[in-house]
């Protein structure tokens, strides 16, 4: 049973570009959350999706836009990156939005660095 | 703005040592998570107590919710050499169960 994927592990980037992230969710998931890591801190909502929409968005700018595709894998699209923008991006899946799908399962994560 | 406040935030023991650490929030919750994340990758669940829960084991884990002080404990017991990692926990509220509040996290070292 495949768990969350990730791509690509590791990123460099350079300030003003733009940059897109991928996640495929566990097996028999339906929803993906995305995440914020800086270096030393707790992760940070980003959005979530569920049947292709945004259902939640945490305090991230309009910079920071997503995607699902009908397969439930999900995109993470960031563009005039900054330097603040360097981090791990966690990508999570769960089944649903019923309030008994508690359990995410987080991917490896994406190290995005920003020169 | 992160919910959930651990405590210590650094923590270093021998293996075979108890190894607990806190967690306070400040708003109400549906529910109280923990996490373990090793050397800066993906976070590895750990444990769910509810919020009408007051305690809950799984295997060497054990984790209390005091509602009343917003605050919650891990234990693990018998510590090893690989239980090194980052804890966090994570609190979610009201109908947003699956969006999670990360607090700053304990790094538990564990020496052999």
């Amino acid at each position: 049973d495949a768990g969350v994927t990730q791509s690509p592990t590791h990123l460099i980037k350079t300030r003003g570009q733009q940059v897109t992230l991928r996640c495929s969710p566990k097996s028999g998931h339906d929803t993906v959350s995305w995440y914020q890591q800086a270096l030393g801190q707790g992760p940070q909502f980003i959005f979530q999706y569920y049947e292709e929409e945004e259902r939640q968005r945490g305090n991230f700018p309009d910079r920071f836009s997503g995607h699902q595709f009908p397969n439930y894998s999900s995109e993470l699209n960031v563009n005039a990156l900054l330097l603040g923008d360097s981090a791990l991006y966690l990508c999570a899946s769960s089944w649903g939005l019923a309030p008994r799908t508690y359990e995410q399962y987080f991917g490896p994560g994406t190290r995005l660095t920003v020169t | 703005s992160q919910q959930g406040e651990e405590d210590p935030q650094a923590l270093s023991i021998q293996e075979g040592e108890n190894a607990t650490m806190n967690c306070s929030y400040k708003t109400s919750i549906n529910n109280l998570q923990w996490y373990r994340q090793n050397s800066g990758r993906g976070l590895v669940h750990l444990i769910l107590i509810r919020s009408n829960e007051r305690e809950k084991h799984s295997g060497r884990l054990r984790v209390t919710l005091d509602t009343s002080k917003k605050s919650s404990s891990l234990l693990i017991t018998a510590s090893r050499a690989a239980d090194t990692a980052s804890y966090f926990c994570a609190t979610a509220r009201g109908g947003s169960n699956y969006k999670l509040t990360f607090g700053k996290g304990t790094l538990l070292t564990v020496n052999p």
